[in-house]
């Protein structure tokens, strides 16, 4: 069965300092990943998205950059936190959709499972 | 614009009281999936339903049923006897494919509704 890590799982960070959260998946090849930002207000922002090793797409300019160095893993930093970078940290991931679309096959290709979170408070 | 509203902010319930929670999309797309969550107080999303847009077939799992109405552009969910351990915030969501238009397949994101805290109360 796959399973999906983040640690750390909450860290209390100062303004201005560098931020490195990490997120791996076991039991899967080739996934989708992504990191999503639950701010207070509990809206989910998909932050970042990737296809594949070192393929990295943003979806909101910010403070924050994304790496995916391994298949299964991906990473998610900042040289320098801001206030407003506090919140609730989800990564996911879903399998990747490599072949022809048929109105029944492509379903299986969109669930999103997430991992634990890692909760982020800069002061 | 991909758009999810889920007009109920909060509810609360008394247990096992019958609770509908509303999601209302909009998407250009002809084919899409919807989706809902569920984010109980330890903040892991765990994955509920998933219903495609060709099959507007209601769907029910012990507890849980899902009402897809394509004509009003809705996907509710409704818990029935509800219970404490069911007080959580749940989210639905609207795929999105990340290249539209690709005569290869569309890997997918999803576009989240802000979300409803139901809170069962004994």
């Amino acid at each position: 069965s796959q399973t999906i890590h983040q640690w750390p799982a909450t860290l209390v960070q100062p303004v201005g300092s560098p931020l490195s959260l990490e997120c791996t998946v076991e039991g899967t090849s080739n996934p989708n990943l992504y990191w999503y930002r639950q701010a207070a207000g509990r809206g989910l922002q998909l932050l970042f998205y990737s296809v594949g090793i070192g393929q990295i797409s943003s979806e909101v300019p910010q403070n924050l950059s994304a790496s995916r160095p391994q298949d299964r893993q991906f990473i998610l930093s900042s040289k320098k936190l801001l206030l407003s970078d506090s919140g609730f940290y989800l990564c996911a991931w879903s399998v990747r959709y490599q072949g022809a679309a048929t109105s029944g096959s492509a379903s299986s290709y969109n669930e999103q499972f997430f991992g634990p979170g890692t909760r982020l408070t800069v002061l | 614009a991909q758009k999810v509203t889920q007009a109920q902010t909060e509810i609360s319930v008394v247990e096992k009281e019958d609770v509908t929670l509303d999601c209302v999309y909009e998407t250009r797309d002809t084919t899409y999936y919807l989706f809902w969550y569920k984010q109980p107080p330890s903040g892991e999303l765990v994955f509920l339903i998933r219903r495609n847009s060709f099959d507007e077939q209601n769907e029910i799992s012990g507890r849980y049923s899902w009402n897809f109405q394509k004509s009003t552009s809705s996907f509710n969910f409704t818990i029935t006897a509800s219970q404490v351990v069911d007080s959580a915030v749940y989210f639905c969501a609207l795929s999105e494919p990340f290249l539209r238009n690709s005569l290869r397949g569309s890997n997918y994101k999803l576009t989240f509704g802000k979300g409803t805290l139901l809170t069962v109360n004994p």
